[in-house]
């Protein structure tokens, strides 16, 4: 069964420095979406993506943060300098264009010290 | 803004009971309610999707009711088996200019062999 993956599992950063989250969302999937969720905390919508540019984001999608879909297959999240209040899971999620079922990723684990 | 709210927290039950999750949510004008199960560590799975003109949904085991008129939606599990455990969510999608997914805090369930 086709699935949404994400890369690394876990990432270790210093604050202050970039990272690239990576997804490679299903192939034939045209929505993609960021989420993240703080330890113990709700999961929150970051960003969502469709034919090339964002559709829709939250508060907390700001200036920091971008996304981009390089090629065919990845769809990336960029935060450019980490805070330690950046530290969460952050969950790539992806749907059809003809049903609003999202399926997410395994995610990815930052830890920002 | 939107805001959903699970009730209970946490739930433990021994196996072979049969039970209900609740999920209230604050705005009615919702396009969708998406029930997920998240195991720890790991990311969500959708579970059940149910349109806002629909009453309900069922897969196996697992039946989603929605009254969208009292912001109200049940997830019954019958005959619950230990590998149900894990933390249920529940999401609604705006139907609004705010299409996002807001997130309850998730119903915590044990089944106890």
């Amino acid at each position: 069964e086709p699935e949404v993956t994400q890369t690394p599992s876990h990432q270790v950063t210093q604050m202050g420095q970039e990272v690239i989250l990576r997804c490679v969302p299903i192939s034939n999937h045209l929505y993609f979406y960021w989420y993240r969720q703080i330890l113990g905390q709700k999961v929150e919508f970051l960003v969502s993506f469709y034919n090339n540019e964002i559709s829709e984001k939250s508060e907390i999608f700001d200036d920091q943060f971008s996304v981009e879909r390089p090629d065919g297959s990845n769809f990336t999240l960029k935060i450019r300098s980490t805070k330690l209040e950046d530290s969460a899971m952050y969950f790539c999620a992806s749907r059809l264009y003809s049903s609003y079922e999202q399926y997410f990723g395994p995610g990815t684990r930052l830890t920002v010290t | 803004k939107q805001e959903v709210t699970q009730i209970p927290a946490a739930l433990s039950v021994p196996e072979g009971e049969n039970l209900v999750l609740n999920c209230s949510f604050t705005d009615s004008a919702i396009y969708n309610l998406q029930w997920f199960r998240q195991d720890p560590g790991k990311g969500l799975t959708s579970l059940l999707l149910i349109q806002s003109s629909q009453r309900e949904q069922t897969s196996g085991r697992l039946n989603a009711s929605l009254d969208k008129s009292s912001g109200r939606s049940t997830l019954y599990i019958a005959a619950s088996q230990p590998g149900d455990s894990a933390t249920y969510l529940c999401a609604v999608r705006g139907s609004g200019s705010a299409r996002q997914l807001t997130f309850g805090s998730g119903t915590q369930l044990t089944v106890l062999p």
